[in-house]
């Protein structure tokens, strides 16, 4: 039940910003966008969510559209260690199990 | 401990026999999830327990996969009569409340040979 569409792959120089966009057209009034990132071999790790309003946090800025059906992520100096890949989800805040991580994009940041 | 933890980290068996995979999620965590991620794929939903509601389950492949959640803390997921397919790294993740993000365990690798 894919909500979300992701680039497969991307490339990112080492120090300049990754932006990358997630399109959820059908997404509902209710629910959140999510990120979360996959390092290899590792479980997935938190990013950023949110609603309406663009977010930021110690590891990342979220925008989203005003109509909510894109959002981009972006690490504004992405780093050799940001390599991963990176899930775009949305998500009722109020329910459990709506959570489909589909396949993601796997970036590649270039020294 | 500070974070999810799974055991084992990996698990070689033979087809046909029962495995069980343990998730220890974080303390006061009242969700928790278990999912599967095959090489190369995305993860794949398959159980989510919620305080002491009835678990979801309306992700687990077929009757072989079944979960327990102990005094809302310790979970166990059984796979009976493990077949290759079912090979993949099977991921927890717990979570404090339905607002909050999940955070998940290094996951654990099943091998079916």
């Amino acid at each position: 039940d894919a909500k979300t569409t992701q680039p497969p792959s991307m490339d990112c120089a080492e120090g300049r910003a990754a932006n990358l966009p997630c399109n959820h057209s059908t997404i509902s009034g209710n629910e959140y966008v999510y990120w979360y990132r996959q390092i290899h071999s590792q479980g997935p790790q938190y990013i950023i969510h949110g609603l309406k309003n663009n977010e930021t946090n110690e590891m990342a800025s979220l925008i989203i559209t005003e109509d909510r059906k894109s959002s981009t992520l972006i690490l504004p100096h992405a780093t050799l260690r940001d390599t991963a890949v990176y899930y775009c989800i949305v998500s009722y805040s109020n329910t459990g199990n709506q959570f489909y991580f589909g396949t993601g994009t796997s970036l590649t940041v270039i020294p | 401990g500070a974070g999810v933890s799974q055991s084992p980290s990996n698990k070689v068996t033979e087809k046909g026999k029962d495995v069980e995979l343990r998730c220890d999620p974080i303390s006061g965590h009242t969700a928790l999830y278990w999912y599967r991620q095959s090489l190369g794929q995305g993860l794949e939903f398959l159980i989510y327990f919620q305080g002491n509601s009835a678990p979801d389950k309306s992700g687990l492949p077929s009757d072989r996969f079944s979960a327990e959640r102990t005094g809302g803390s310790v979970s166990t997921l059984t796979i009976q009569r493990t077949q290759q397919e079912d090979s993949a790294v099977y991921l927890c993740a717990s979570r404090l409340g339905l607002a909050n993000e999940q955070f998940f365990g290094p996951g654990t690798r099943l091998t079916v040979l």
